[in-house]
């Protein structure tokens, strides 16, 4: 099945700074990469997704980069701030698009003000 | 903007009592799930459920578990005899269709004493 690892498993930034986390994935039928933001003691909130007909994709301070051939993909965050610390956690999952998310092992993004 | 609604926030119970976990998807969503996510680990899919049916499960999702539609708007998760190694994060999440984004409830931390 699919199995999806996420690195690093923290990271420190100071604010204003970029940060980057980066997920590989090994099933080269997914199609669908959520990332989610995860404060404490909430669920997972999706912040940006990248379907596999698309190599990036912006959201304001958030972009999301996929390459298909090496079967990774990578968030980006511009201009942290304080308020984006938290737990991001990456996802796959295969098509149709209700099957089943697979997660990676989250980051901790500590925004340092 | 619509919520997955679950209750309660928090159980505490004894090991071998029985549990229910209580969702209410969004409306107009078709395809629910319940995740878990044991404290500091990675989210786990544990069942998925469509059209009045369970559509597909994990390994972790043995005989002691089960889920239910009883009315057209919420969605249980029922531990027959809890053990300590359930204690965990348990997350509901429902999309509307094959196309949409996952939206996950903020959760109910089980306890098992």
């Amino acid at each position: 099945g699919e199995n999806v690892e996420q690195h690093p498993s923290t990271l420190s930034v100071q604010e204003g700074d970029s940060a980057v986390i980066k997920c590989t994935y090994s099933d080269s039928a997914s199609n669908y990469f959520p990332w989610y933001k995860q404060e404490l003691g909430k669920g997972p909130q999706l912040i940006i997704d990248i379907r596999s007909n698309v190599g990036e994709k912006k959201d304001q301070r958030i972009a999301v980069t996929l390459n298909k051939t090496a079967k990774h993909f990578s968030l980006h965050i511009t201009e942290t701030q304080p308020e984006d610390s938290a737990v991001y956690f990456c996802a796959a999952s295969l098509p149709p698009g209700n099957t089943p998310l697979v997660f990676g092992k989250g980051t901790r993004l500590s925004v340092i003000a | 903007e619509p919520e997955v609604t679950q209750t309660p926030s928090h159980q505490v119970t004894q090991m071998g009592q029985e549990v229910i976990l209580r969702c209410v998807p969004i409306s107009n969503h078709l395809y629910f799930y319940w995740y878990r996510q044991i404290l500091g680990q990675k989210v786990e899919f544990l069942v998925s459920f469509y059209n009045n049916e369970i559509s597909e499960k994990s390994e972790i999702f043995d005989d002691q578990f089960s889920v239910e539609r009883p009315d057209g708007s919420n969605f249980t998760l029922k531990i027959r005899s809890t053990k300590l190694e359930d204690s965990a994060m348990y997350f509901c999440a429902s999309i509307v269709g094959t196309v949409s984004g996952y939206t996950f409830g903020s959760g109910t931390r089980l306890t098992v004493v």
